[in-house]
C-alpha cells in the first residue's frame, strides 16, 4: 500500500522529446513536492502546491509544467528534454508546509536519462 | 540556495561502531530534519527537531541541535551494515512559500 507513488520509475527519451512524470500520494496530505536530485545526490526544490495551490515555483525553465488536478495528484510535464535534464526526480508529500510537523514522505523516484 | 552543510562527506565505519554526521546551516530555522536514503531509493524521514529543542532520540538516533552554532549532529549507535546510506539534514525556515532545504549529505557505509 504504497503511501507516495511516481511513475514511471525509469524514462529514457530522446532529446526534444516532451514528457509527464506522474505522482499520487494515499495519506491525505495537503502539501506536495517535485525536487530534482542530480548526479552528486543534491536535492533541489523545484515546485510546491498546497490543496492544489502552487505555493513555490523555483527557477526551472519554463519546460516544466505542473499540474495538480486535485490534492493527492501532482503531476509535472517537461517539453522539449534536454540533455542536462538528466537526473532523479522526486514527489514528496507532508501534512503540514515543509513537513513541519511529522516530515516529508517521499516517492520513489524517476530516473530521467535525456539521450 | 543550499542551507545545510553535512560533514563529513563520506565516512566508513564497522559493524558496531558509533557514527557521528554533522550538519551546519546559515539561517535562522524553525525546525531540521535528517533523511536516509538507499542506494537508488527515495528518502525516508529519520526524525525532527525543533529549533527550541537541544537533544531528541529515536531508537538508536540521537540527534542534537545548537542554535547558537547552527548546527546538528546525528549519531547512529552500534551501527549496522543495513545503516550504510546517505543521510541528509534539511531545514525548515517556517515561512510562507518556502520548503525544505537539504544539504549534500553524508554517505555512511558499514562493513560486517
Amino acid at each position: 500500500d504504497t503511501a507516495v507513488s511516481q511513475t514511471p520509475k525509469y524514462l529514457v527519451t530522446q532529446m526534444g522529446n516532451d514528457k509527464s512524470i506522474k505522482c499520487e500520494q494515499n495519506l491525505g496530505h495537503d502539501t506536495m513536492y517535485w525536487y530534482k536530485q542530480d548526479s552528486k545526490k543534491f536535492l533541489k526544490i523545484m515546485f510546491s502546491y498546497n490543496n492544489k495551490e502552487l505555493i513555490i515555483n523555483e527557477t526551472v525553465p519554463n519546460r516544466f509544467s505542473p499540474k495538480s488536478p486535485d490534492k493527492a495528484h501532482l503531476n509535472l510535464h517537461i517539453n522539449s528534454l534536454e540533455l542536462g535534464d538528466s537526473a532523479v526526480y522526486f514527489c514528496a508529500s507532508s501534512q503540514a508546509p515543509e513537513g513541519r510537523v511529522n516530515g516529508y514522505t517521499f516517492g520513489s523516484g524517476t530516473r530521467l536519462t535525456v539521450v | 540556495s543550499q542551507q545545510g552543510e553535512e560533514d563529513p562527506q563520506a565516512l566508513s565505519i564497522q559493524e558496531g561502531e558509533n557514527a557521528t554526521m554533522n550538519c551546519s546551516y546559515k539561517t535562522s530555522i524553525n525546525n531540521l530534519q535528517w533523511y536516509r536514503q538507499n542506494s537508488g531509493r527515495g528518502l525516508v524521514h529519520l526524525i525532527l527537531i525543533r529549533s527550541n529543542e537541544r537533544e531528541k532520540h529515536s531508537g538508536r538516533l540521537r540527534v542534537t541541535l545548537d542554535t547558537s552554532k547552527k548546527s546538528s549532529s546525528l549519531l547512529i549507535t552500534a551501527s549496522r551494515a543495513a545503516d550504510t546510506a546517505s543521510y541528509f539534514c534539511a531545514t525548515g525556515l517556517n515561512q510562507a512559500g518556502t520548503a525544505l532545504i537539504f544539504g549534500k549529505g553524508t554517505t555512511l557505509s558499514v562493513s560486517s
